[in-house]
C-alpha cells in the first residue's frame, strides 16, 4: 500500500516561530521528494523538492531534511508568518509521485 | 500565464447522472495530470498524459471514469454514471516533463463535485 505518511494531523505554531512539519516514508528506493503547500480552496503548491543524493536543502525561510536512515522528511519554516497557514504535503516518487496525507498548520496570534 | 485553468469549480450533481470536468493545462506544458483528493485517501493520481497520449492510467478507479485529451490545450475527466463515493476535489496539474524529471507539477484550482 501507500507508505508516505505524517505523523500529525494538525499542528499549531506561535507567529514568528519555527514550524516542522514531519514525514515518514518507507521505500527505500524512492529517489526524490517533494513538500507541496495547499491553502484553503487551491491546488497544492510547490514549495521545495530535495532528491535522495542530498541531506538538505534550502529555500527561501524553507529547508527540507533528508534522513535516508530512518526514511526521514521534514519541512522547517523560519519565523511562520499568518500566510504560512495551511496543509502541507510531502510527496515522494518511486515510478510515480505518491502524496501524503497532509499536515495542517495552525498559526497562533 | 493563466496558471491551469479547470472548469467548474463546484459541481452537484445526482447519483446516476455523467460529469464532465474540464482543464486546460498551462502552454507548452506537454504533461497533463488528473488527481482527486478525499479526506480519507489523501491525493491520488488517477492518470496522466504525455502529449496527448494517455501513458498511466491505473489510478482511475473503475470504467465509470474515463480521460481524454483531444489536443495539447484542453483535457476531460468523465464520469459515467457518478456515484456519491465520487464527491471528491479533482485536481488537474500539468508540467514541462514527466514524473521521472524534477520538473514542478503545477495545479489547478480544483472542481469540487458532489454527488448526492
Amino acid at each position: 500500500g501507500e507508505s508516505v505518511g505524517l505523523h500529525l494531523p494538525t499542528l499549531s505554531v506561535q507567529e514568528g516561530d519555527n514550524s516542522i512539519i514531519n514525514c515518514a516514508y518507507s521505500n527505500s528506493a524512492s529517489d526524490y521528494f517533494i513538500w507541496y503547500k495547499q491553502e484553503s480552496g487551491k491546488g497544492p503548491q510547490f514549495i521545495i523538492d530535495i532528491r535522495s543524493n542530498m541531506d538538505k536543502r534550502q529555500g527561501q525561510r524553507v529547508t527540507v531534511l533528508l534522513n535516508k536512515t530512518v526514511k526521514h522528511l521534514s519541512l522547517q519554516i523560519a519565523a511562520t508568518q499568518p500566510g504560512d497557514s495551511a496543509v502541507y504535503f510531502c510527496a515522494e516518487r518511486r515510478d510515480k509521485i505518491i502524496f501524503g496525507k497532509g499536515t495542517r498548520l495552525h498559526i497562533l496570534p | 500565464d493563466a496558471g491551469v485553468i479547470q472548469s467548474p469549480r463546484h459541481e452537484v450533481t445526482e447519483m446516476g447522472q455523467e460529469v464532465t470536468l474540464r482543464c486546460k493545462p498551462i502552454s507548452g506544458h506537454d504533461y497533463l495530470f488528473w488527481y482527486r483528493q478525499t479526506m480519507m485517501r489523501g491525493l491520488e493520481l488517477l492518470i496522466y498524459f504525455n502529449n496527448n497520449v494517455p501513458i498511466d492510467d491505473s489510478g482511475m478507479p473503475e470504467d465509470r471514469f474515463s480521460a481524454k485529451m483531444p489536443n495539447a490545450s484542453f483535457s476531460t475527466l468523465k464520469i459515467q454514471p457518478s456515484e456519491p463515493r465520487d464527491s471528491a476535489v479533482y485536481f488537474c496539474a500539468s508540467s514541462l516533463s514527466g514524473i521521472s524529471s524534477t520538473d514542478t507539477q503545477y495545479f489547478g484550482p480544483g472542481t469540487r463535485l458532489t454527488v448526492l
